[in-house]
């Protein structure tokens, strides 16, 4: 089957911690998103990438960093710099821009 | 700049009620328009879509319809069920190199039998 996988489902980090959270895809998409999801505040973009080895910020990209090593993996890693880091991420791809993207079923990190 | 405004939720209803959630947009160009649906603890799935103006998009008993006079993509369903209850969010894109998905902050629908 053809998707987005994001892994963990659910994570917990100390604080001071980094933390890095996996999204790959199969459906051969050249674009990858992460959003982060807080409740009231829908979707804020933290970053994308349009094709491997180049990626641009988003919104709110202080605290995070990526990396597109792969066309078919797109790691986000929460860095301590990050005040507030609890929240909803999901990952997303597309296979290009005006086009739909295509969701993981999220990540729930949370801070302890 | 493009952005999207979607109304203030919650929206409660009974079953069988209709139901219309609004949802404007800002953009340059011909933007392509999306509905996406987000079921309690998991990620958005596509509901359905329109890429030019007046073209309807349809899926699961939802419309909604790509008004560029208005700048309106709302969404209706003419009955609505138990199932439905979610988090709607109304998106659009461009076709301009170097851009991501824009969303409207979601509305939750919650529907009683």
């Amino acid at each position: 089957d053809g998707g987005i996988t994001q892994s963990p489902k659910y994570l917990f980090r100390k604080e001071g911690q980094n933390v890095t959270l996996s999204c790959e895809q199969n459906l051969n998409h050249d674009a990858m998103y992460w959003y982060r999801q807080d409740p009231g505040q829908g979707l804020r973009l933290i970053y994308y990438s349009q094709i491997v080895n180049d990626f641009q910020k988003g919104d709110i990209a202080e605290g995070y960093s990526v990396s597109r090593e792969k066309k078919e993996s797109f790691p986000l890693t929460v860095t301590s710099a990050q005040k507030n880091p609890t929240a909803f991420y999901l990952c997303a791809s597309a296979q290009g821009t005006n086009t739909e993207a295509f969701f993981g079923q999220g990540t729930r990190l949370t801070v302890v | 700049g493009n952005s999207v405004t979607q109304m203030e939720g919650p929206v409660t209803l009974s079953e069988e009620a209709f139901l219309t959630i609004n949802c404007t947009y800002t953009a340059t160009g011909y933007p392509s328009l999306f509905w996406y649906v987000q079921y309690p603890g998991e990620g958005l799935q596509l509901l359905l879509k329109a890429t030019k103006a007046d073209d309807k998009g349809s899926n699961k008993g939802f419309e909604a319809t790509y008004r560029k006079e208005t700048t309106s993509f709302h969404l209706e369903k003419g009955s609505v069920q138990v199932s439905d209850s979610a988090v709607y969010f109304c998106a659009l894109s461009v076709n301009q190199a170097g851009t991501a998905l824009i969303f409207g902050k979601g509305t939750t629908l919650s529907v009683s039998s």
